[in-house]
C-alpha cells in the first residue's frame, strides 16, 4: 500500500540551529501534504498544509517564517525549523493525500529536541 | 466542547477480549478516519469511512451517519494491538481538501 517516509525520525540539536525534516510519498502522487505538531498526550495539531507548486497554508498562531514548509515536488516536502529554541521540542508528524477523495497517509513522525 | 470526542480516554484490556472504541462528532463530515499511534509516535491509517462498515482483519469500522457517532471494534485481542487509536473526521465544509479535525484517541493496552 501507500507509505510516507519521514525523516529523520529524531534529532537532537542545540538552540540555535535550523533542522529539516523530509516527507515523502514513496508510490504514490502527493497533490497535498499536511505538517501536524504533538505535544504530550494530546491530539496531532495541523500547523500548515501545502499543495505542490504553492506556497503553503499556514494555521493560526504557526509562525510561517520559523517553520518553513517547502512542497517542490509531488513526492517530497520539507519542513524546516529555523533558529530552533527548546519550545519547538516536539513530535513533528507529516501526512500526504494522492487526491481529493484519497486517504491520507501518515509518516512515523520525528521528535526533536532542542537543547 | 471538542468537535470530535472519543470514549473511552484509557482502555485496559485481558487477551482474547472484544474491544469498543467510540467517536462523535458534532460537524458535518465526508470523511472518517480511524488511526493507530503505535508507542514510537508512527500513525497508520486503518481505515476511512463515510457510510456503513468496514472491515479488515480482526478490525471492524462502523459509522452512523444521521447519528454522527463511529465505532472501532478489535476482535480477538492480542498485546500487539496496544497502542493510541484516533478518531478524525474531514469536515464537509472544508470540501474535499478539507482539514482533519482529530479525537484526542484512545490509548488501549492489551495484557496478556
Amino acid at each position: 500500500g501507500a507509505v510516507v517516509s519521514q525523516h529523520p525520525s529524531r534529532v537532537i540539536c542545540k538552540s540555535g540551529t535550523s533542522v529539516k525534516i523530509e516527507c515523502r510519498s514513496l508510490d504514490f502522487q502527493a497533490t497535498t501534504m499536511f505538517w501536524y505538531r504533538q505535544f504530550p498526550k494530546k491530539s496531532l495539531m495541523l500547523m500548515a498544509t501545502s499543495n505542490e507548486g504553492s506556497k503553503a497554508t499556514y494555521e493560526q498562531g504557526v509562525e510561517k517564517d520559523k517553520f518553513l514548509i517547502n512542497h517542490a515536488s509531488l513526492t517530497l516536502s520539507t519542513l524546516t525549523v529555523t533558529s530552533a529554541h527548546p519550545e519547538d521540542s516536539s513530535f513533528y508528524i507529516c501526512s500526504a493525500k494522492g487526491g481529493s477523495n484519497q486517504p491520507q497517509h501518515f509518516g512515523d513522525g520525528t521528535r526533536l529536541s532542542i537543547l | 466542547k471538542n468537535e470530535v470526542e472519543q470514549s473511552p480516554q484509557n482502555l485496559t484490556a485481558q487477551e482474547g477480549e472484544f474491544i469498543t472504541i467510540n467517536c462523535s462528532y458534532s460537524v458535518g463530515i465526508s470523511a472518517l478516519h480511524w488511526l493507530q499511534q503505535h508507542p514510537g509516535g508512527g500513525i497508520v491509517s486503518l481505515f476511512m469511512l463515510s457510510s456503513g462498515k468496514k472491515k479488515h482483519g480482526r478490525l471492524i469500522a462502523t459509522i452512523n451517519i444521521q447519528e454522527k457517532h463511529s465505532s472501532l471494534h478489535i476482535t480477538a485481542s492480542h498485546p500487539r494491538d496496544s497502542a493510541v487509536y484516533i478518531c478524525a473526521v474531514r469536515s464537509s465544509y472544508g470540501g474535499s481538501q478539507g482539514n482533519l479535525i482529530f479525537g484526542k484517541g484512545t490509548k488501549l493496552s492489551v495484557k496478556p
